[in-house]
C-alpha cells in the first residue's frame, strides 16, 4: 500500500518569503501523480499543483512550484512571495496511474502554513 | 460551471443513529468520491461510484454505503454511527480519465454524541 508522510506539521513563515513544504511517499509502481492540496478555513480542497511521475521536469504554477525527485521519493512544494492568502492546511497527495479502479488519493498528515504580515 | 456542493454542512447526530450525506458533482462528471477527514487528519478514501457502480473502495467497514444517481449526484449513508464516525466528509467528482483532476466539495461536519 502506498503512503504519504508529512513531516512538519507547522509552518511559518514573513509575508513576501520564501517557503518549503516537504513531503515523502512510498510506492513500489512507477506511473502515478503526485499533488499539492491547499485546505483553507472554508475546508474545501484546492489543486495547488500536479505532478505526473514519468515527467522529469518539475511543475511550476506562477508562485508554486516541486522539487520532484523520484529515486528518493521526495516531492516538496515551493511556495514564493508569500501571501497572506496562502494561509491554509496544505495536503500532499499520491494517486496511482494504473489504469481502471478508483481514482483514490492518498493523503498526507497535512502542513498547517501560517503566514506572518 | 456549478461546482460540488454538499449537504448539510453541519449536522449532529447520536450514537446508533443513521446519516445520509448528499453531493451534486460538477456539471458533466460521472464520477464521484468519498473521503473521511477527522479532526487534524488527511483525508481517507471511502469509496467512489462511477456511472452508478461503486468501483473502488477503502478500508470502512460496510455499514458505509453509498449511491450514485443517474443524474450522477450521490448519497453517502453510514449506519450504526459511533463516535468515531465524527469527521469532515468530503465529496469529490471528475471525469473517469487517466488524468482526471478531483474537484472537491466543501464537506460536511458531522458529530457524533
Amino acid at each position: 500500500a502506498q503512503t504519504v508522510t508529512q513531516s512538519q506539521p507547522e509552518m511559518s513563515v514573513q509575508e513576501a518569503e520564501t517557503v518549503t513544504l516537504s513531503c515523502t511517499y512510498d510506492t513500489s509502481e512507477s506511473d502515478y501523480y503526485l499533488f499539492w492540496y491547499k485546505q483553507p478555513p472554508s475546508r474545501q480542497m484546492i489543486l495547488v499543483i500536479r505532478q505526473e511521475a514519468y515527467k522529469q521536469q518539475n511543475a511550476t504554477e506562477n508562485r508554486f512550484s516541486v522539487n520532484f525527485q523520484k529515486a528518493a521519493k521526495s516531492f516538496s512544494l515551493k511556495i514564493s512571495d508569500s501571501q497572506l492568502g496562502d494561509a491554509a492546511m496544505y495536503f500532499c497527495a499520491y494517486r496511482s496511474a494504473l489504469g481502471g479502479g478508483a481514482q483514490k488519493l492518498v493523503f498526507g498528515q497535512g502542513t498547517r502554513l501560517t503566514i506572518n504580515p | 460551471e456549478t461546482g460540488v456542493t454538499q449537504s448539510p454542512t453541519h449536522l449532529i447526530k447520536t450514537r446508533g443513529q443513521q446519516v445520509t450525506l448528499r453531493c451534486s458533482s460538477q456539471s458533466g462528471h460521472n464520477t464521484v468520491s468519498w473521503y473521511q477527514q477527522a479532526l487534524g487528519q488527511g483525508p481517507q478514501f471511502i469509496f467512489q461510484y462511477y456511472r452508478e457502480e461503486e468501483n473502488g473502495r477503502g478500508n470502512f467497514p460496510p455499514r458505509f454505503s453509498g449511491l450514485q444517481f443517474p443524474n450522477y449526484s450521490s448519497e453517502l449513508n453510514v449506519n450504526a454511527l459511533e463516535l468515531d464516525d465524527s469527521a469532515l466528509y468530503l465529496c469529490a467528482s471528475s471525469l473517469e480519465t487517466r488524468t482526471g483532476e478531483l474537484f472537491f466539495g466543501e464537506g460536511s461536519r458531522l458529530t457524533v454524541l
